[in-house]
């Protein structure tokens, strides 16, 4: 069984502030970690993946994630955020069933960033 | 480059009709798998498909059948709409580490 708890369904910050997104896992087996970008109307977008490589991940725009195993965290960071930046984000954990991978998905963090 | 194509974009039923949702990619995928998205629930599985010609169910299968036509396609049929399948319906294929690349969404609407 597997399960991702994402910490606030908002977050808010100012534009050049630290972003902080929380992501809590539970996994069986060993898992594969991902974060998501969604922007409105639009579909889900692959931010970064932890696959058992490096536990720091990089990601695309300047977003970041560290894989803890003792913590069982997966948390999302960019140190400094814009205004594009505003957009729902998902964390999500995968775990291998029979031929083929399950994604659970957390319910999503909503990203305000003000000017 | 298309990826992930679902059609149609937006849709509205009666209660009681039927629907198939068109989903194609193009990134030679054996896994793909089918999402609504709700207000506040995050996104949840209705079926996958972990190669061609398997399909098993998600976490909210009622109510919805679903094939896979070949290596490219994957359907989603509603065979008797209920306002309950209103939602956001996402089609998404997936590499061998388990990401996921998601069609642009069915925005459907029961009414």
């Amino acid at each position: 069984a597997q399960s991702v708890t994402q910490l606030g369904s908002h977050v808010s910050v100012s534009e050049g502030a630290l972003v902080l997104l929380r992501c809590n896992y539970s996994s069986s087996v060993p898992p594969y970690l991902f974060w998501y970008v969604q922007y409105p109307n639009q579909g889900l977008q692959l931010l970064l993946k932890y696959t058992s490589a490096a536990t720091l991940v990089k990601g695309i725009n300047g977003f970041e994630a560290e894989f803890k195993k003792s913590e069982t965290s997966f948390h999302l960071t960019k140190p400094s955020a814009h205004m594009s930046d505003a957009a729902e984000y998902f964390c999500a954990v995968s775990g291998r069933s029979g031929g083929s991978y399950i994604p659970t998905f957390g319910r999503g963090t909503s990203l305000i960033v003000h000017p | 480059n298309a990826g992930v194509t679902q059609t149609p974009k937006f849709q509205v039923l009666k209660t009681g009709q039927s629907m198939t949702l068109q989903c194609a990619q193009d990134m030679n995928h054996n896994s793909m798998y089918w999402y609504r998205q709700d207000p506040g629930m995050g996104l949840r599985l209705i079926y996958y498909s972990a190669s061609e010609g398997t399909t098993d169910k998600g976490e909210v299968p009622n109510g919805y059948n679903v094939s896979r036509l070949n290596k490219r396609e994957f359907s989603l049929r509603l065979e008797s709409a209920a306002p309950s399948q209103t939602s956001v319906y996402f089609c998404a294929s997936s590499e061998a580490t388990g990401a996921l690349h998601f069609g642009n969404g069915t925005r459907l609407t029961v009414t």
